[in-house]
């Protein structure tokens, strides 16, 4: 069974630093994706990056980085240079080879001015 | 820029009641899939959707529920007889691959 763990419900960060979101996840697929998705206050999923499981190198979208350690099983995101209009909830998510996606119980960050 | 929509955007309905929430994917996607969540919860995967037929479905996605294409672009979720419990925010989301799934602004489903 697919199992994807964020240990940290709530994160600070200060404004123009990084920051790093961890995310853990278990499966015996062979082949597996994985994503991080932003959900802000309005409600809505917003698709913010994806590695793949045999994706050699670490995925990177602007300010938005996975650092993938695919013995460790950590999917961690890694948000540089963070904006106030970075708050929100964030969530991992797995999908396996049947194409089902679990999600993570999210992580919800808050930007300091 | 393609973005999946669904309609409504809120939805009251009577216990025991059927709902229908309707998609309409990213046009050139193939796979297709439904989401819940309730408030103040994680994403729930419900079902995913390619070629005309489910290839997956979580313990969640029981009898009650039902999925269909009914016409090249829209792509519904059906609940039989709605619960309390099935209130919560329903996401479609679609995807080229099984990479990228772009996801619907939700549907808000409250079940009275």
């Amino acid at each position: 069974a697919q199992k994807i763990t964020q240990t940290q419900p709530g994160m600070f960060v200060q404004e123009k630093e990084a920051v790093t979101l961890d995310c853990t996840y278990d499966t015996s697929d062979p082949s597996y994706g994985l994503f991080w998705y932003k959900q802000p206050s309005s409600g809505e999923m917003i698709f913010l990056i994806y590695q793949g499981s045999y994706d050699q190198q670490n995925a990177t979208e602007g300010r938005y980085s996975l650092n993938f350690q695919k013995a460790r099983k950590s999917a961690n995101l890694v948000i540089s240079a963070s904006q106030l209009g970075d708050s929100a909830m964030y969530f991992c998510a797995m999908r396996g080879t049947n194409n089902d996606m679990r999600f993570g119980a999210g992580t919800r960050l808050t930007v300091k001015p | 820029e393609p973005e999946v929509t669904q309609t409504p955007s809120h939805q009251v309905t009577q216990m025991g009641q059927e709902v229908i929430l309707r998609c309409v994917p990213i046009s050139n996607h193939l796979y297709f899939y439904w989401y819940r969540q309730i408030l103040g919860q994680k994403v729930e995967f419900l079902v995913s959707f390619y070629n005309n037929e489910i290839s997956e479905k979580s313990e969640i996605f029981d009898d009650q529920f039902s999925v269909e294409r009914p016409d090249g672009s829209n792509f519904t979720l059906k609940i039989r007889s709605t619960k309390l419990e099935d209130s919560a925010m329903y996401f479609c989301a679609s995807s080229v691959r099984t990479d990228e799934q772009f996801f619907g602004p939700g549907t808000r489903l409250t079940v009275l």
